[in-house]
Parts: structure tokens; sequence; C-alpha cells
């Protein structure tokens, strides 16, 4: 089946520093790949759609130039955080789609806690 | 508007026995796909159903059942025989755009389900 990997699973960071999370289909290519934020009990908020070879698409409100996506690959898509606050301590996950009428595949999540 | 409703935050079923799931959605898109997820503690997401706008008949898969009425806009997701590996929370979600992989989706809020012994 349809495999995502994502890492890192957890991250503590510094308040101020970068942090990067990897998602990378391992079996299959996926040109679109998008990212989500989650907190505790709630639902899934799609920050931005990544786009192989393409600038993201970034949903209203959500700041592309301290969340930056890239996806330089068919099979890898990267989430830097850049200038981690404390706000933003979260769930980051990705996901990615391998045909039509089956649903999203999920990597396992980032915790990214800022301190 | 929200896309995607799902009315009941928290549901407890008894082990063994089949619960309902309820989820709504608006769209004016005449293609769509309706899906339902699963999310342990873990956190991980896991893709349970999938109904398509067009497909005449429900979707079954395994004890997942998705009730799908179209008239109504609603596709309810059914678990027969809860376990207690059932014990999660579940999202119902929705694709537009559906003739690409690029349909982005919008997900309901989620109903955390506990199965008691």
């Amino acid at each position: 089946g349809a495999v995502v990997s994502q890492h890192p699973s957890r991250v503590i960071c510094k308040s101020g520093t970068s942090v990067k999370i990897e998602c990378r289909s391992l079996d299959f290519q996926a040109t679109t790949m998008f990212w989500y934020r989650q907190f505790p009990k709630q639902s899934l908020m799609l920050m931005a759609t990544s786009n192989e070879g393409s600038k993201a698409t970034y949903e209203q409100g959500v700041e592309k130039d301290k969340f930056l996506i890239n996806h330089a690959s068919l099979t890898l898509s990267t989430l830097t955080v850049t200038s981690a606050h404390p706000e933003d301590s979260s769930f980051y996950i990705c996901s990615a789609s391998r045909q039509l009428n089956y649903g999203y595949t999920f990597g396992s999540g980032t915790r990214l806690t800022v301190v | 508007a929200q896309k995607i409703t799902q009315t009941q935050p928290g549901m407890f079923v008894q082990e063994k026995e089949a619960v309902t799931l309820d989820c709504t959605y608006d769209t004016s898109d005449p293609s769509y796909g309706l899906f339902w997820y699963k999310q342990p503690s873990s956190g991980e997401m896991i893709f349970l159903i999938y109904q398509g706008s067009y497909d005449q008949q429900n979707a079954t898969e395994g004890r997942y059942s998705l009730n799908f009425q179209k008239a109504r806009k609603s596709a309810n997701l059914v678990i027969s025989a809860s376990q207690l590996g059932d014990s999660a929370m579940y999202f119902c979600a929705m694709r537009e755009d559906f003739n690409t992989n690029a349909g982005k989706s919008t997900f309901g809020d989620g109903t955390t389900l506990t199965v008691k012994p």
C-alpha cells in the first residue's frame, strides 16, 4: 500500500530557531502533497498545498514566509517553520494521494514544541 | 458555511455493538468524494472508507460501511461489532475537484468514539 514517511516525529526547539519537517512518499510519486496543522482535540486545518516543481499554494491566513514549503522532487516535500515561537507549537501532518478513489495517505505527524 | 458537519463531539458504544457516526456535507460540485478517517491517540490518520458522489451503492470495508444519502447530503459511518481498538477520533472529509489528485480535502471537527468493555 501507499506509504508516506514523515520525520521527525517529535521535536523540541528553542524560540527563534527554525525546524524542518520532511514528508516522503516511499512507494509512489506524489506530485501534490498537503500540509496540515492540528491542535489537540481539534480538526485538521489545511495550511498549504505543495506542488512538485512549483510554488506552494497557501491557505488564507497562513504566513508563507513563516512556513516555507519546498517540493523539489516527486517523493519529497518539506515544511520549514522559521523563527519558531511557542504559538507555533502544534501537531503537523502531511498527506498525499496515490489515486483518485482512495483516501489520502498521511504521514505519522510531527509534534513540535517550541520552548 | 461549514462544508463538513459532525454533530457528535463524543460517542460511547458497548463492545460488540454497532455505532453510527454522523456526517453531513455541503457542496455544489457534482463530482466529489467522501472519506472517513480514524485517528487513534498516537496521532496517525488512518483511511477507512471512501464514497464517490456518483457511486450507486453504499461503500463497505470490512466492519465499516458508509450510509450515503445524497439527497440529504449525509454520509454516516457505521461501525459494526465494535472493538476496544475502535476507540479513537473519527473524521469525515470531503474532496471536491475530484478530477485530479490535487483536490484538497475539507475535514469535519471529528467525533471521539469510546468503546466500553
